[in-house]
């Protein structure tokens, strides 16, 4: 089982800022299998970043996905005011699709 | 426009049973996996299991294998998740989701999300 954990846990920034998140897999991820998701308050997720590195349909070029075995990130280059909200990471290369425990930005 | 609509939130007792769903509109149904994501609470995302409603060729976690059935009926174009007997500790939100890619692989992340159904059980 692949264990996903991101860090930090809350990132506190100001608008205009980069945004560095970080999700390191117990194991190799296969394929690079790895995905993104923002979530907002009551909301259901939406999905960022597939294949490590691929932008999903109408996201913003400001969102950027990178790495690839255990150490993965995602990057905001300039926070907007919509950016404020949870991010989860999922590897979907093995049987169990995990997710990882989630990072809050949140405005500084 | 595609999009995934689910069953409105429901109130439960310990010990009943339940069958939510979730309707695909805008596709092809029968060529995309469906799933169904857990959040409980204040708390993350947990991948629970998929369907290919095309075969209903099915995937579980451990976690979730014999605790809940995936099923799906591709004549209407809607995927279930059903409980035969709910415990407090089901309380969550629970989200359908579709692949991103059509076709048979089974390994792939979501794109389209259901807006999700509360299920609260309590006595």
């Amino acid at each position: 089982e692949i264990v996903l954990t991101q860090s930090p846990g809350t990132l506190s920034l100001s608008p205009g800022e980069r945004a560095t998140l970080s999700c390191r897999a117990s194991q190799s991820v296969s394929s690079s299998y790895l995905a993104w998701y923002q979530q907002k308050p009551g909301q259901a997720p939406r999905l960022l970043i597939y294949g490590a590195s691929s932008r999903a349909t109408g996201i913003p070029d400001r969102f950027s996905g990178s790495g690839s075995g255990t150490d993965f990130t995602l990057t905001i280059s300039r926070l907007e005011p919509e950016d404020f909200a949870v991010y989860y990471c999922q590897q979907y290369g093995s049987s169990l699709r995990a997710f990882g425990q989630g990072t809050k930005v949140e405005i500084k | 426009e595609v999009q995934l609509v689910q069953s409105g939130a429901e109130v439960k007792k310990p010990g009943e049973s339940l069958k939510i769903s979730c309707k695909g509109s805008g596709y092809s149904f029968t060529s995309y996996w469906i799933g169904w994501v857990r959040q409980m609470p204040g708390k993350g995302l947990e991948w629970m299991g998929i369907i290919y409603p095309g075969d209903s060729d099915t995937r579980y976690s451990p976690s979730f294998q014999g605790q809940v059935t995936i099923s799906a009926d591709k004549s209407i174009s809607t995927a279930y998740l059903q409980w035969s007997s709910l415990k407090a500790s089901d309380t969550a939100m629970y989200y359908c989701a579709r692949h991103l890619t059509p076709g048979t692989r089974e390994k792939d992340a979501f794109d389209i999300w259901g807006q999700g159904t509360m299920v609260t059980v309590s006595s």
